[in-house]
């Protein structure tokens, strides 16, 4: 199994920019979520999804975050316009539906200048 | 969920068993105790998960107290490569994890 798979791996942009990151969840796995790590706050999750729908977005920054998952295999987080303090690693992971392990994707590394 | 706490940082020297502890003291019965590590610029990475009994795997050894309030995960045969950031952090069924800041071992040669 290739694991789960983010793209792209680094992002560079300028402020006011739309950020787009991509995941995809390993094939069977039922539960996608998304993280960001930063120094200051550590690895916090912004949302998940459970068989495709959003089920706890409580995390999301605010409302130039946004999330979708159009299908069990594709998520989607976009930040519309990016600010410099959305400069994080943003992870994805997924589970399956029989228990509570999450495997996480290689992050990406976003920098908003 | 349980509120876990690690020790900030840990050295181990290289080819000796790495002893990683923490205390969950909140813990209830339904919560298992996940270990995850985070090498340098990787996603996190499972190592193991118990929730009464001791556990082992192909990485480690997770030692749960018999009052489950605190855990020691051991990695017998600590290598450069073992050098990361631990979380311990406790779940219950159908609840998400809640990541603090680990414990920062350094495998030394």
């Amino acid at each position: 199994d290739a694991g789960v798979i983010q793209s792209p791996r680094h992002e560079v942009t300028e402020m006011g920019q739309e950020v787009t990151l991509r995941c995809k969840p390993i094939s069977g796995h039922n539960s996608l979520f998304w993280y960001r790590q930063t120094m200051m706050r550590g690895l916090e999750l912004l949302i998940y999804f459970n068989n495709n729908v959003p089920i706890d977005d409580s995390g999301m920054p605010e409302d130039r975050f946004s999330a979708k998952m159009p299908n069990a295999s594709f998520s989607t987080l976009k930040i519309q316009p990016s600010e410099p303090r959305d400069s994080a690693v943003y992870f994805c992971a997924s589970r399956s539906g029989s228990g509570e392990t999450q495997y996480f994707g290689p992050g990406t590394r976003l920098l908003v200048l | 969920d349980a509120k876990t706490t690690q020790p900030t940082s840990m050295d181990c020297a290289e080819g000796r068993a790495a002893n990683l502890p923490c205390n969950h003291s909140t813990i209830s019965g339904n919560e298992y105790v996940y270990w995850y590590r985070q090498i340098h610029s990787q996603g996190p990475q499972y190592i193991i998960h118990g929730l009464k009994n001791n556990e082992t795997n192909e990485m480690a050894s997770l030692i749960i107290t018999e009052d489950r309030k605190s855990s020691t995960l051991i990695l017998p045969h600590a290598t450069l490569r073992d050098t990361a950031v631990y979380y311990c952090t406790g779940v219950r069924y159908g609840q998400n994890f809640v990541f603090g800041p680990g414990t920062r071992l350094s495998v030394l040669p």
